[in-house]
């Protein structure tokens, strides 16, 4: 059983572009959050989705950043017009529907130029 | 009300010592309390968790002591090695399901 996987590992953008960041659950997990951290500093939460629905964005900037979780297919946080200060680790973990124990991927580490 | 903070910030700890770190919460709806360990580079990975209903929990040299009532908890490592070195964050889990996570604690054991 896979554990969760997100793609890629390390991202490189120019001011202005798009940042797409993928993260495929575990096997069976409905239940998908994103967090980012930055240098030095612990987990910020983000967003919180089930298949189809965002449950919880209150995390997500009002601006340039968005989420899904398709019927099928990964999870997809979405960053347009990136600026540096979006260059941060972004995690995905994902738990079963009900279930306490939520696990990470490895992190996608975008870095702005 | 949905913050989690988390103590100290950085720890030394020579091997073979106990390594304590220590959270409090205020949010009396938080029904889950993990423990998660990261290396440089590598995603969070869960160690150990609690419910609030359980005082304390031990896994090999990892326990978890929960006080309800003062809304704490910590992580104790005993016999520390230097292959404990890592972050450690303590998170809650809200009533909407989110975990919410301490800033961390840079754990460095030394031989």
């Amino acid at each position: 059983n896979a554990g969760v996987m997100q793609n890629p590992r390390h991202l490189v953008r120019r001011r202005g572009q798009e940042a797409r960041l993928r993260c495929s659950p575990m096997k069976g997990h409905s239940h998908v959050y994103w967090y980012r951290q930055l240098p030095e500093e612990g987990l910020k939460f983000m967003v919180y989705l089930q298949k189809e629905n965002i449950i919880d964005e209150s995390g997500m900037p009002k601006e340039r950043f968005s989420a899904e979780f398709p019927k099928e297919g990964p999870s997809i946080l979405r960053i347009q017009q990136v600026v540096r200060g979006d260059s941060a680790a972004y995690f995905c973990a994902s738990s079963l529907p009900g279930g306490a124990e939520a696990f990470f991927g490895q992190g996608t580490r975008l870095t702005v130029v | 009300q949905q913050q989690v903070k988390q103590s100290p910030q950085s720890l030394i700890v020579q091997k073979g010592g106990i390594s304590i770190i220590n959270c409090a919460y205020e949010n009396t709806a938080f029904d889950y309390f993990p423990w998660y360990q990261q290396f440089p580079g590598k995603g969070p990975a869960l160690l150990i968790a609690i419910r609030p209903d359980v005082s304390e929990k031990k896994e090999g040299r990892f326990t978890i002591s929960f006080n309800k009532s003062a809304k704490q908890f910590s992580l104790h490592i005993m016999d520390s090695q230097p292959g404990d070195s890592a972050t450690y964050f303590c998170a809650a889990r809200s009533a909407s399901d989110k975990l919410i996570f301490g800033t961390g604690t840079r754990l460095q054991v030394f031989p």
